[in-house]
């Protein structure tokens, strides 16, 4: 089972939207509305930012929004702010003998 | 307070074996799925394995043989086994919760163990 394929980095300016693509296949991704997304700052835990492709767990910005089209899903970053500078990983359910699987990850700049 | 405390960073040398805890408090620990998530130096998240409600487990294929995930109820304390260590074990484990009703996401993360494997 491969990861899930994300760019490298992403960078945008204060108070512009960045999307972060997450795509797989139908195993995982495309297969299943079981798509999350987790904050991590540098030597922090992961933190649950989107569940279920698009929903939001109380308490995190509604900037962050989640969106998912055939195998790819997005992440959607509104109003960029200097404390959203972090990496981010996709995770998906999949139908392969590994139930769960995360993306490569993604730095945001906040430039 | 809802969280996972885990136990402090280890050194092990190559082939000895590893035992990380993680104690959950502010929930009922039994109702929910419990996972090993483990991220080796400047890479990315793998998930190791899972511990279900009833205490049926399940393992990542590349590491099946060589960890074993267990609880304790009593404490409500989660442990991962890890053995035959080997350099590329070097990384730090996370234990996460599973949102209720087997969701398939991670709303609760330990702040994780670093495991260093060196002679």
């Amino acid at each position: 089972q491969s990861a899930l394929t994300q760019p490298a980095s992403v960078s945008g300016s204060p108070g512009q939207s960045i999307t972060i693509s997450c795509t797989g296949t139908s195993s995982d991704v495309g297969g299943y509305n079981y798509v999350s997304w987790y904050q991590q700052h540098p030597g922090k835990a992961p933190k649950l930012m989107i569940y279920d492709v698009s929903n939001r767990p109380s308490g995190v910005s509604n900037r962050f929004s989640g969106s998912k089209s055939g195998d790819t899903a997005s992440l959607i970053i509104s109003g960029l702010q200097a404390e959203d500078e972090a990496d981010y990983y996709c995770s998906s359910y999949t139908s392969s003998a590994l139930p769960y699987v995360f993306g490569t990850g993604t730095k945001v700049t906040v430039l | 307070q809802v969280q996972l405390v885990q136990s402090g960073a280890e050194v092990k040398k190559p082939g000895a074996s590893v035992k990380v805890s993680c104690k959950a408090s502010g929930y009922t620990f039994t109702s929910y799925y419990m996972h090993w998530v483990r991220q080796a130096p400047g890479q990315g998240l793998e998930w190791m394995g899972q511990i279900d409600p009833s205490g049926g487990t399940y393992y990542a294929q590349k590491l099946q043989g060589r960890v074993t995930v267990t609880r304790d109820t009593s404490t409500s304390t989660l442990y991962m086994d890890l053995s035959s260590l080997r350099s590329e074990d070097t990384a730090v484990y996370y234990c996460a919760r599973e949102g209720i009703g087997a969701t398939k996401y991670f709303d609760l993360w330990g702040r994780g163990t670093l495991v260093t494997v060196s002679s």
